[in-house]
């Protein structure tokens, strides 16, 4: 099974900064297969990256993924009051799919 | 509209069965492998397995496997996770969400809204 790490746990910032949140796996992901989800209280997860950097539909080019192999970034590049949310990566390369323990992005 | 709709909230005793659905609609839901993902209170998400509803073919987490049971009904476009004998520790939201239509490794999108299981004695 691949294990998904994510870092900060916690990543406190104001509205407007830059946001950059880490994910890595334990093993080499081919072709990039990692996806990031947005999560807010109370509701179901969204899809905000597919393919280690494509955006899915209706998601504002202010989120970008990069990274291959086993480190991957999502970054906020302004942060809205909207953002503050928790972030999720997973993994499609090898069953079991699997999920990072998740990035809170909280107010400053 | 690409959309998942799921039954509503529910609470059982332990020992008690359990089945929730999960109705798609504004896709072809024969040709979509439709996955379920636990999220217990204040948690992360856990991928418990993924029917493709074309074929019935289904493939679970082992984490999972022989705990819930998986299933579909094409006549009603609705995919189902089901419990025989629930745990207090099954207290959890449950989510479905569509994944891709060629390959069981896929991303998820949409999701559906979450049904919340609540197991107390």
């Amino acid at each position: 099974e691949i294990v998904l790490t994510q870092s900060p746990g916690t990543l406190s910032l104001s509205p407007g900064e830059r946001g950059t949140l880490s994910c890595r796996a334990s093993q080499s992901l081919t072709s990039s297969y990692l996806a990031w989800y947005q999560q807010k209280p109370g509701q179901a997860p969204r899809l905000l990256i597919y393919g280690a950097s494509s955006r899915a539909t209706g998601i504002p080019d202010r989120f970008s993924g990069s990274g291959s192999g086993t480190h991957f970034t999502l970054t906020i590049s302004r942060l809205e009051p909207e953002d503050f949310a928790v972030y999720f990566c997973q993994q499609y390369d090898i069953s079991p799919l699997t999920f990072g323990p998740g990035t809170k992005v909280d107010m400053k | 509209e690409v959309q998942l709709v799921q039954s509503g909230a529910e609470v059982k005793k332990p020992g008690e069965s359990l089945k929730i659905s999960c109705r798609a609609s504004g896709f072809s839901f024969t040709t979509h492998w439709i996955a379920w993902v636990r999220q217990m209170p204040g948690k992360g998400l856990e991928w418990m397995g993924i029917i493709y509803p074309g074929d019935y073919e289904t493939t679970y987490s082992p984490s999972f496997l022989g705990l819930v049971t998986i299933s579909a009904d094409k006549s009603i476009s609705t995919v189902f996770l089901q419990w025989r004998s629930l745990e207090a520790s099954d207290s959890a939201t449950y989510y479905c969400a569509r994944g891709g239509p060629l390959t069981p490794s896929a991303w998820f999108a949409p999701w559906g809204q979450g049904t919340l299981v609540t197991v107390s004695s």
